[in-house]
């Protein structure tokens, strides 16, 4: 069964970066894009970025002003999601999931369970 | 970006009822417009694509309509575990956009 596996829970200081893993099982990594998205506590959801595991391009919301970086690594079928200096607007709990190919508006269609960012000095 | 405007903001619904939520974008995605469900401290579940395509397994009591920049969720006769956050999300441009969210509360 398709399944994409986050970390743990992290605490960083402003400043500081993150690099939250993604590992996905039960299909082939490199057919499926996958994206990023946050959700600060009690707000809606925000699109971060999408990573082509195929080949590596990404595209990235312009509001992460080169903060953003996501890589993916073939071999474990993993894909990084890495935020560098933080703020304390970046705690959120962040997720990746799987952009379905097959239909006109490409879904999400499997989430990870979210990893919590805490930025706090 | 493509703006996505969820209306209302939340909702009081009892069992049984029939819900409608709303969806505008500030410009024309054609059918690029899927929904999901979100209960909290879990990660969205995908409920309708291309604006009115039910995803495997969800109820048939959901339902999507629309094209070009006003789209609509209906929740026919809800039901307990229907209780929830619903959120659009447009895919028409390189980079995505969700509405705000419609949080359906009960009555």
């Amino acid at each position: 069964q398709v399944q994409l596996v986050q970390s743990g829970a992290e605490v960083k200081k402003p400043g500081a970066s993150v690099k939250v893993p993604c590992k996905a099982s039960g299909y082939t990594f490199g057919s499926y894009y996958i994206h990023w998205l946050r959700q600060a506590p009690g707000q809606g959801l925000e699109w971060m970025g999408i990573v082509n595991p195929g080949d590596g391009t990404t595209i990235y919301a312009q509001d992460f002003n080169n903060r953003l970086t996501i890589t993916r690594d073939r071999s474990t079928s993993t894909v990084y999601m890495e935020l560098s200096s933080l703020r304390s607007e970046d705690t959120a709990v962040y997720f990746c999931a799987r952009e379905a190919s097959t239909t006109v508006a490409r879904p999400l269609d499997y989430w990870g369970q979210g990893t919590l960012v805490t930025v706090s000095s | 970006d493509i703006q996505m405007t969820q209306s209302p903001s939340s909702l009081s619904a009892s069992v049984g009822d029939r819900v409608t939520i709303t969806c505008r974008a500030s410009q024309s995605i054609s059918s690029y417009l899927n929904w999901y469900q979100q209960k909290p401290g879990k990660a969205p579940n995908l409920l309708i694509y291309d604006a009115s395509r039910l995803q495997s397994g969800v109820p048939s009591r959901f339902s999507g309509s629309g094209s070009g920049t006003d789209f609509t969720l209906t929740i026919n006769s809800l039901q307990p575990e229907d209780f929830a956050t619903y959120y659009c999300q447009q895919s028409y441009s390189t980079t995505w956009t969700f509405g705000q969210g419609t949080k359906v509360e009960i009555k």
